[in-house]
């Protein structure tokens, strides 16, 4: 089993659509969960980062951590043409570990 | 708004060549890292570092590849032999502090091994 799993899409939304985005893991130890963006030919920028479960919103952009389902979502209200990008599920356990593990990211357009 | 620098965008290698990566952290981190993305496949850690030490690394970092921050500025990467199968995107990230903070990434150098 993969440690992460994410969706590789494409996935085509027309603007002002709400986007979810998601990911599974197989690790308990995980307990800080980030997503990034990355547009063609750029570095992964940090969007969301969580701690353990729960919600956190940020402007468009609200992240929900399933702990218990080993499950990630990043949802986008009111998507942009700008969001059109590849988004980047990441984690670690932070036990020692600080090496963040992704997930294969989720390539997203949105049509104006 | 500070960001993580790296150079060169492109390099261009024959097999069996050393090549350096370099990597201007954000000014005030003090951990640092190197991912890579062979094309098509996710992004993949091969080495943090902290204190001037390695402190964790991957199987993918084996003897070939090497670390070092030379200034109080510069991090690089080195890959003594390269491979052809070392062709992909190398990113450098940094944080303030372990695992509470999160890492900023740079924009990566594409290594072609030809």
């Amino acid at each position: 089993q993969k440690e992460v799993e994410q969706d590789p899409g494409p996935l085509s939304v027309p603007e002002g659509a709400i986007v979810s985005l998601n990911c599974t893991y197989s690790n308990s130890a995980f307990q800080y969960f980030m997503w990034y963006r990355q547009y063609s030919r750029k570095g992964p920028e940090l969007l969301m980062y969580t701690y353990s479960s729960g919600n956190k919103e940020d402007g468009r952009f609200t992240a929900q951590v399933d702990k218990s389902s080993k499950y990630i979502s990043l949802f986008i209200r009111d998507s942009q043409p700008s969001d059109s990008a590849t988004y980047l599920c990441a984690m670690t356990s932070g036990a020692g570990s600080y090496q963040l593990t992704f997930g294969k990211g989720t390539k997203l357009s949105v049509i104006p | 708004e500070p960001e993580v620098t790296q150079t060169p965008s492109h390099q261009v290698t024959q097999m069996g060549q050393e090549v350096i990566l370099r990597c201007v952290p954000i000014s005030n981190h003090l951990y640092f890292y190197w991912y890579r993305q062979i094309l098509g496949q996710k992004v993949e850690f091969l080495v943090s570092f902290y204190n001037n030490e390695i402190s964790e690394k991957s199987e993918i970092f084996d003897d070939q590849f090497s670390v070092e921050r030379p200034d109080g500025s510069n991090f690089t990467l080195k890959i003594r032999s390269t491979k052809l199968e070392d062709s992909a995107m190398y990113f450098c990230a940094s944080s303030e502090a372990n695992v509470e903070q999160p890492q900023h990434f740079g924009d990566g150098t594409r290594l072609s091994i030809l």
